[in-house]
């Protein structure tokens, strides 16, 4: 298996724009998470989603961010506009439930630059 | 609510040094326990685990052990190599309480100078 694939790799863009992070979990896996690690504020989950459908966004910082899962091999968060403190690496990460101890494996991750 | 607390870091170590990282958590259920690696440029990746209390995790050389009595999953090596070097990172879940989240810690960098 090829593992989480995420894209871009990296991202530089300018305040205001809009940004659209991509991931496609491991095939089979029907639990997807996305995370933001900084090193003021370490590893956070942003959002979760089981069988396609977001089951704890309490980690989204606000309305400018926004995650979809259209199907069970893709999913997208988007930020709108973005701004310089969103500079981050953002993480996806897939699990599945039908395993006990529910291990989630990471994607390379994204590193974000709004300049 | 549940949280994970880990040694603060950086850690600066020799080479074969023993190497061990403190981690304590709190959690309302019966957790899991997970220690995460993450190498330079890297996502995270699984290391070692152990779902019920008195399990041992092992794996590459480093062990965990669950302690219930003390809440604690230390990460241990006897001897560490320059390979080593990353960001260590302290998890729990819930599961038993049908919660697939991940509680990290903060993460603890460990260097080993050859």
């Amino acid at each position: 298996d090829a593992g989480v694939i995420q894209s871009p790799r990296h991202e530089v863009t300018e305040m205001g724009q809009e940004v659209t992070l991509r991931c496609k979990p491991i095939s089979g896996h029907n639990s997807l998470f996305w995370y933001r690690q900084t090193m003021m504020r370490g590893l956070e989950l942003l959002i979760y989603f089981n069988n396609n459908v977001p089951i704890d966004d309490s980690g989204m910082p606000e309305d400018r961010f926004s995650a979809k899962m259209p199907n069970a091999s893709f999913s997208t968060l988007k930020i709108q506009p973005s701004e310089p403190r969103d500079s981050a690496v953002y993480f996806c990460a897939s699990s599945s439930t039908s395993e006990y101890y529910n291990e989630q494996f990471f994607g390379p991750g994204t590193r974000l630059t709004v300049l | 609510g549940d949280s994970v607390t880990q040694m603060e870091g950086p850690v600066t170590l020799s080479e074969e040094a023993f190497l061990t990282i403190n981690c304590t958590y709190t959690a309302t259920g019966y957790p899991s326990l997970f220690w995460y690696v993450q190498y330079p440029g890297e996502g995270l990746q699984l290391l070692l685990k152990a779902t019920k209390a008195d399990d041992k995790g092992s794996n590459k050389g480093f062990e965990a052990t669950y302690r219930k009595e003390t809440t604690s999953f230390h990460l241990e090596k006897g001897s560490v190599q320059v390979s080593d070097s990353a960001v260590y990172f302290c998890a729990l879940s819930d599961v038993n309480f049908g919660n697939e989240k991940l509680t990290f810690g903060t993460g603890t960098r460990l260097t080993i100078i050859p």
